[in-house]
């Protein structure tokens, strides 16, 4: 059973809907839940973290912990062509560095 | 967020050969320096991670004798490809840490595309 596992898509929305970005975790004692977007040929950009069980907001994003269930999700509302890019997830601990990432689910926003 | 550099961002070499490349970290003290490699349409897969001054410590099935890190000073990191082979050809990817950080500020470098021929 990989560590941390995602839906690898394509998942395809039109411009203005809502993206939903799963993501599974293996090791329940996980701490820490992050989203990494990563553009074609680029290194991974932090989009968000959360620690904490429930919804975390930011601008257009949202992200979802479910820890008793080790699930954390990613919305994205009013998706743009620019959203278009491979969404990672990442799980780690507080106190290391030891994050393991999925393989990435790539999106494509339809203008 | 804090920069981390890296170099070079492409570089092709002939099999046998080796290949350095460079991870600066250019406004912050890193402590912590992590090298990451990437497959196409996979994972991040970590390699190693070293701390400052000590030597790094290898993930699982990472030939420490291949793949040699050093980080002697606390705004470089350095991987070697030592005898680099077709297999090799990937995407790789430092991180950065300073000392006493979240893992919320982990930045990443822009990367470096070997390629093996």
């Amino acid at each position: 059973q990989k560590e941390v596992e995602q839906n690898s898509g394509p998942l395809s929305v039109p411009e203005g809907a809502i993206a939903s970005l799963n993501c599974t975790y293996s090791d329940r004692g996980s701490q820490s839940f992050f989203w990494y977007r990563q553009y074609s040929g680029k290194s991974p950009e932090l989009i968000m973290f959360i620690y904490s069980n429930g919804d975390k907001e930011d601008g257009r994003f949202t992200a979802q912990l479910n820890k008793a269930s080790q699930y954390v999700s990613l919305l994205i509302r009013d998706s743009q062509p620019s959203d278009s890019a491979t969404y990672l997830c990442a799980v780690g601990m507080y106190n290391n560095n030891d994050m393991r990432f999925g393989a990435g689910t790539r999106l494509t926003v339809k203008p | 967020g804090a920069v981390v550099s890296q170099h070079p961002s492409r570089v092709i070499c002939k099999s046998g050969t080796s290949v350095k490349i460079e991870c600066r970290s250019l406004d912050f003290q890193a402590t912590t320096m992590f090298w990451y490699r990437q497959f196409p349409k996979q994972s991040l897969m970590l390699m190693a991670t070293s701390n400052e001054g000590s030597k790094a410590t290898y993930e699982q099935g990472v030939e420490k004798d291949k793949f040699l890190i050093n980080h002697a000073s606390l705004t470089l990191s350095t991987l070697t490809v030592t005898s680099a082979h077709p297999e090799d050809s990937s995407f790789y990817i430092c991180s950065a840490a300073g000392r006493n950080h979240v893992p919320s500020e982990q930045y990443f470098g822009p990367g470096t595309r070997l390629t093996v021929t």
